[in-house]
């Protein structure tokens, strides 16, 4: 157990829809580091943010947000969902921001659009 | 940019038969180079971490080094829970760049 905790684990929603996907780092964490893993491109970063703050944007569509509260838990929104997005999406949490210390990776939530 | 090229893609080992997963980049001033585990449908868990050529880290039947080039998993008397995808990852701006991943399969 990484101490990553994502829910929910599965969802199944339809085409247009949106949802948000939430991610609890583990204790004593500030950073934590969205990832996308769909069978042909492997694991993308989309976002991270620092204690609260955006600090650094990947491969994020704009139909895609995120945000981190004051308790450091974290939202990732999705809208006007495609067929395309249907993939794992991942969670990380690393205690600094500088990528150069070990992320943890939470189970993940599995996205399937319809 | 920042590259990760991991090789091979797909590797079939007997238990017991000892082999080695390479991670070669490139990168402009390394600032570490991670290694995960990854089984199907979960999220990867973290191995190892190595900063400077040279260096060497072992856990279990798993050890990684580092050169200024590449890492190397080698991987002694495999056992079939040892079958996963392993990934290394370098630092690339505030994120890590994963490869695609090396996909073992252990058998008995």
């Amino acid at each position: 157990d990484s101490g990553v905790t994502q829910t929910p684990k599965h969802l199944i929603t339809a085409t247009g829809q949106r949802v948000t996907l939430r991610c609890s780092p583990r204790s004593g964490d500030l950073s934590v580091y969205w990832y996308q893993q769909s069978l042909d491109q492997g694991l993308q970063f989309l976002i991270q943010y620092y204690n609260g703050e955006e600090r650094a944007k990947g491969n994020i569509l704009e139909r895609f947000s995120a945000q981190q509260f004051p308790d450091l838990h974290s939202e990732l929104n999705l809208s006007s969902l495609e067929l395309g997005d249907s993939a794992l999406y991942f969670c990380a949490s690393s205690v600094q921001a500088g990528g150069n210390t070990e992320a943890f990776f939470g189970q993940g939530t599995r996205l399937t659009v319809v | 940019e920042d590259q990760v090229t991991q090789s091979p893609e797909a590797l079939r080992l007997q238990e017991g038969e000892s082999s080695s997963l390479n991670c070669s980049y490139t990168v402009s001033g390394l600032r570490g180079l991670f290694w995960y585990r990854q089984d199907p449908g979960k999220g990867p868990e973290f191995l190892f971490t190595l900063y400077s050529a040279g260096e060497e880290k072992e856990k279990e039947r798993l050890k990684a080094t580092l050169t200024k080039k590449e890492s190397f998993l080698h991987i002694t008397a495999p056992k079939p829970e040892d079958s996963a995808t392993y990934l290394c990852a370098v630092p690339s701006g505030y994120a890590l760049n994963f490869g695609k991943g090396t996909s073992l399969l252990v058998t008995p």
